[in-house]
Formats: structure tokens, C-alpha cells, sequence
């Protein structure tokens, strides 16, 4: 069974900027979780999609955005990139409803570092 | 509201050590506990897992209890490799909350052989 991919791996983007981020979850998962990783705040939920709806919500300002598509794919949105942003943006997918723990187990991404100049 | 506070690192071992790593948590509510692994340029690896008091979560080696009366879950193996050498997350989920986890900020253990 394939794993939960993104793309890109690697980012360099301009303050300013705005980049998307893309996460196919495993065959079957439902539902995707994003998070931010950086040295300083460690890792940070972002937000969670299940069945194209925004489910959970992290402390992210509105720059932050994300969606899902009918096959469970999802991408996340960041506009007017500032230097802060420079992290590494893990994706984790989950069945999403179910036994728990089993239904919210998440399978994590390889992520997506993005640096900004 | 809701946290997790793991044992800062790095945590340096010689190969054959026991390991334990510390992890307390906060949560209103009765969470789910996790121990994930992430190992240099990776993504997050579930290692264990445990959903009610007294349960061991158990994979490779390692062992955790939930432990409610403590709200403690804390990482064990008996005898390290090199080859764990990784850092080591504690984190939880609440039933209603389930598509997020809350992380401790996470423990780097080094195995020297």
C-alpha cells in the first residue's frame, strides 16, 4: 500500500509570495491533518479536512488555508509569505471515522520544506 | 487546555543502555496516547499507541503505559541501538478532536555504540 506522498519536497520561495502545497493520503484515508514543524514552536497543527469539509482548526492566522477534493487529495494554502513561515509542512492522513484508535491513527507525510527569503 | 511535556534532550546513550523518556500530559477529556519516531530528513513514524488506563502500547522493542492516575506515558527499552537513534514525540488526541494531535516538543536521542 503506498504511503501518504507530498509534493514538492523542497521550496524556496520570496517573502510576499504565496505558495500551495500538495498531500495524496493513503488509499481509503478520508481524512488529512496538516502541521507545521520549525525548531522553535516544534510541531503545530494547522488544520484537518475530512470529506471535502474543514473539521479541526489549529491557532493559524487566515493566511493559512487549506482544501480537500473528492478523492481525499488535499492542499494547503499560504499567501503573503513571511520569513516566519520557513518550516517544514507535514501532512498525516487517517480513515478519519471509525474504531477508535485505529480511525485516527495518522500516517505521516515525508514533508514539504519550504524556506523563505 | 490541552498538552503534552516530554523530558528535554538529546538524550545520549551507549548502545545496550535502558532508555526512558519522560511524558506527562493535560487533557480535558479522555485522550488517545501516541509515541512517534521521526528520523533525520523524515516524516513522523508511529511507534506505539494506548487509549485507556493501563493499557501498554508495545512495537520494536519499546514499551509505554498509560497511566491515569500519574497522566504519564512514558517511552521504555530495554536495551538501545544505534540504529534509534531519532527523536522521539509524545502526543495526544481527544475522541471528539481525533484528526488532531497535540506534540511534546519532542526528545533527540543519541545511541553511541
Amino acid at each position: 500500500k503506498a504511503g501518504v506522498t507530498q509534493t514538492p519536497r523542497y521550496l524556496i520561495k520570496t517573502r510576499g509570495q504565496q505558495v500551495t502545497l500538495s498531500c495524496s493520503p493513503i488509499s481509503g484515508h478520508r481524512s488529512v491533518s496538516w502541521y507545521q514543524q520549525t525548531p522553535g514552536q516544534g510541531l503545530q497543527f494547522l488544520f484537518e479536512y475530512f470529506s471535502e469539509t474543514q473539521r479541526n482548526k489549529g491557532n493559524f492566522p487566515g493566511r493559512f488555508s487549506g482544501r480537500q477534493f473528492s478523492n481525499s487529495r488535499s492542499e494547503m494554502n499560504v499567501s503573503t509569505l513571511e520569513l516566519g513561515d520557513s518550516a517544514l509542512y507535514l501532512c498525516a492522513s487517517t480513515l478519519g471515522a471509525g474504531e477508535v484508535p485505529r480511525a485516527y491513527e495518522q500516517y505521516f507525510g515525508p514533508g514539504t520544506r519550504l524556506t523563505v527569503t | 487546555g490541552n498538552s503534552v511535556t516530554q523530558m528535554e534532550g538529546p538524550v545520549t546513550l551507549s548502545e545496550e543502555a535502558f532508555l526512558t523518556i519522560n511524558c506527562t500530559y493535560t487533557a480535558t477529556g479522555y485522550p488517545s496516547l501516541f509515541w512517534y519516531v521521526q528520523y533525520p530528513g523524515e516524516g513522523l513514524q508511529l511507534l506505539l499507541k494506548a487509549t485507556k488506563a493501563d493499557d501498554k502500547g508495545s512495537n520494536k522493542g519499546f514499551e509505554a503505559t498509560y497511566r491515569k492516575e500519574t497522566t504519564s506515558f512514558h517511552l521504555e527499552k530495554g536495551s538501545v541501538q544505534v540504529s534509534d537513534s531519532a527523536v522521539y514525540f509524545c502526543a495526544l488526541t481527544l475522541y471528539n478532536q481525533g484528526g488532531k494531535l497535540i506534540f511534546g516538543q519532542g526528545t533527540e536521542l543519541s545511541v553511541k555504540p
